[in-house]
């Protein structure tokens, strides 16, 4: 069965750094989303995109954010000066449809990149 | 928005006896829910799911139940397994592209 991947599994930054995660959707999904879930706490939305542009941002999602489909499969999210705060598991899922729309089509979630900030 | 409340926040069962995990949403105009299990060190994987059109869903030992009028949805599992014993989420989803999750159940099932 097709799943999303990503990587790295693990990743440790220091406070003010830059930070890249990276996804690999399933092939023929069209909608891409990363959501962040801090330890104990519910799985929260952070961003949609599709076509090339984000489609709808939760306020979580501020300037220090920003998502990127460099090439025909990778889906990245950067954090430009990460914080104690974004210390999270951030997870990437995929869609054939826009969620809301369509139908409503199932969401395929990563493993998730466990971020460690100090 | 959205919000979604979910209980109980631990449930234990003995094995092969069914559980039965609740959730209340706000919003009248979502049409979506799913349910996600959780285990340790893995994302979520969706179990289930029922739209706004059905009041039940059934799938083997897991079925989820809608009430619209009330504005809750609950999901069963009968005949418990010990590889049932992990994290479940359910979550609700209308008109914006983001789902909105509950806080998560943890299931025990004990032998």
């Amino acid at each position: 069965e097709p799943e999303v991947t990503q990587t790295p599994s693990h990743q440790v930054t220091q406070m003010g750094q830059e930070v890249i995660l990276r996804c690999v959707p399933i092939s023929n999904h069209l909608y891409f989303y990363w959501y962040r879930q801090i330890l104990g706490q519910k799985v929260e939305f952070l961003v949609s995109f599709y076509n090339n542009e984000i489609s709808e941002k939760s306020e979580i999602f501020d300037d220090q954010f920003s998502v990127e489909r460099p090439d025909g499969s990778n889906f990245t999210l950067k954090i430009r000066s990460t914080k104690l705060e974004d210390s999270a598991m951030y997870f990437c899922a995929s869609t054939t449809f826009r969620q809301g729309r369509a139908g409503n089509q199932p969401q395929h979630f990563g493993d998730g990149t466990r971020l460690s900030i100090l | 928005g959205e919000n979604v409340e979910q209980h109980p926040s631990t449930l234990s069962v003995q094995e092969g006896d069914s559980a039965v995990i609740k959730c209340t949403y706000s919003d009248s105009a979502s049409n979506y829910f799913p349910w996600y299990k959780q285990e340790l060190g893995k994302g979520p994987q969706l179990i289930i799911d029922i739209r706004s059109n059905v009041g039940e869903k059934k799938d083997q030992r897991i079925a989820v139940t809608l009430n619209k009028t009330a504005k809750h949805f609950s999901l069963h599992i009968t005949e418990t397994q010990p590889e049932d014993s992990a994290v479940y989420f359910c979550a609700a989803s209308g008109g914006a592209d983001g789902l909105t999750f509950g806080k998560g159940t943890h299931l025990i099932i004990q032998p």
